[in-house]
């Protein structure tokens, strides 16, 4: 059974700062795997998404990396800025429609 | 293009009365997802359609939800009788396909239920 796990769970850094979110899973058999953001009441959005045979995917400030082989993703977030606070949440999708983890939530102090 | 469209966006019901949720995929997406998201978790998955046929629906309580997509377009999720723990939000998503290289799912803005 697929397990997604994001750390930290929250995080609050003051703007400017480049920062770092990690999420991992158990099943390494994945087609892809998204980031999405999530505001306070809101439904998601996608932010990236990277198939398994990348390794990985920018847009903009934010910058997604795979390691299939270990079960591991990052999202980097450069400059963060207040706008960038959300919750971030990483869904894996394989054998198993997309799973998801608890998210990290980002505070991004001006 | 037009997104996944949801509605409503809130409802508040008295515990064992039911309700109901509307989805409108992406025009030309295949698949269809219902999620449950209670507060401060990540979203789990109810049901998968494929066209409108069920491919996973191993953690719908059937007791209490049922859910359809006629002609493989819309679809609509419901509760009877709702209990407190159905308290969520309800996420609607929809992709290309439901394997390979088209599996990107985008989601409507959900429906927030409180169930008292």
């Amino acid at each position: 059974k697929q397990e997604v796990t994001q750390i930290p769970a929250a995080l609050s850094v003051p703007e400017g700062e480049n920062l770092v979110l990690n999420c991992s899973f158990t099943d390494s058999a994945i087609y892809n795997l998204q980031w999405f953001r999530q505001d306070p009441g809101k439904g998601l959005t996608s932010l990236l998404l990277i198939q398994s045979s990348q390794r990985e995917q920018t847009s903009g400030r934010l910058n997604a990396s795979l390691d299939k082989s270990s079960g591991r993703s990052t999202l980097y977030i450069a400059a963060s800025q207040p706008g960038d606070s959300a919750t971030y949440l990483c869904a894996v999708s394989g054998n198993t429609p997309l799973v998801f983890g608890k998210g990290t939530r980002l505070s991004v102090i001006a | 293009e037009a997104g996944v469209a949801q509605s409503p966006r809130y409802k508040i019901i008295e515990k064992r009365q039911s309700v109901a949720f509307w989805c409108n995929p992406i025009s030309g997406h295949a698949t269809l997802y219902w999620y449950q998201q209670i507060l401060g978790q990540g979203p789990k998955l109810l049901i998968q359609f494929q066209n409108n046929g069920v491919v996973d629906d191993s953690q719908l309580p059937k007791d209490r939800f049922s859910a359809e997509r006629l002609k493989g377009v819309d679809s609509t999720l419901k509760i009877q009788p709702a209990k407190l723990e159905d308290s969520a939000v309800y996420l609607c998503a929809s992709s290309l396909a439901a394997g390979g290289g088209n599996t990107e799912a985008f989601f409507g803005q959900g429906t927030r239920l409180t169930v008292v």
